[in-house]
């Protein structure tokens, strides 16, 4: 099993609407990252959390770190076709800075 | 100021070959990383290297792969004689000496194995 989990793993939504992805971790997480990948191309990287607690926004890219460290949330608010791809976190979790370990990531496909 | 720069982008092998990934950091980043994503999974480390030194392979198979950064040039992963489970996206990130700063992937290389 992942070490981890993201959830959902694939996510259809319709144009406009909201949409949450989450990230679970077993352990403390000492930095997390979200990077969004499309079909046969390169990670484009979206935003780095590293305090419990910590929000950061891009445009209209949300994500989030929870007090106890070990889930993050990514919510894009009134979705548009250039967000469809695959959304995959990395996390830090040994506090090393490196070696991260890698959910699975979520397709994400955005309807007209 | 270019990103992370990989070649080639795709790359098809014969079983038994051998595979040169070749990988450019960001101008002033001293730490490459490289990561391997099979189908339908995650990315998987695979080797930590600054310049002329290799800190973690970890995550590298032990036998027909090794990995370089040399003092001048861009960083290299090396498969001999590959195999079809070979195949896979690879990628490379660069990072800058001071923690905290994240990393920079490239598009990587897709590496077929016939």
């Amino acid at each position: 099993s992942q070490e981890l989990e993201q959830s959902p793993q694939s996510l259809i939504v319709q144009e406009g609407k909201n949409l949450t992805i989450n990230c679970t971790s077993s352990k403390t997480l000492y930095g997390l990252y979200w990077y969004k990948q499309k079909y046969g191309e390169g990670l484009i990287f979206l935003m780095m959390l590293q305090k419990g607690g910590e929000e950061k926004s891009h445009e209209k890219i949300t994500a989030k770190l929870d007090e106890k460290k070990q889930q993050s949330s990514l919510h894009i608010t009134a979705s548009q076709p250039s967000h469809a791809g695959i959304y995959l976190c990395g996390a830090d979790i040994q506090g090393s800075n490196y070696q991260l370990i890698w959910g699975a990531g979520t397709k994400l496909i955005i309807k007209p | 100021n270019a990103g992370v720069m990989q070649n080639p982008r795709h790359l098809v092998r014969r079983r038994g070959q051998e595979a040169r990934l070749r990988c450019s950091p960001v101008k002033g980043h001293s730490h490459v990383y490289w990561y391997r994503q099979l189908p339908e999974e995650g990315l998987k480390f695979m080797v930590y290297l600054q310049k002329e030194n290799i800190i973690d392979e970890s995550g590298m198979p032990k036998e027909r792969f090794s990995a370089e950064f040399p003092k001048e040039g861009p960083s290299i992963l090396r498969i001999q004689q590959v195999v079809r489970g070979d195949s896979a996206a690879y990628f490379c990130a660069s990072s800058p000496p001071e923690v905290g700063y994240g990393y920079t992937f490239g598009s990587g290389t897709r590496l077929t194995v016939v």
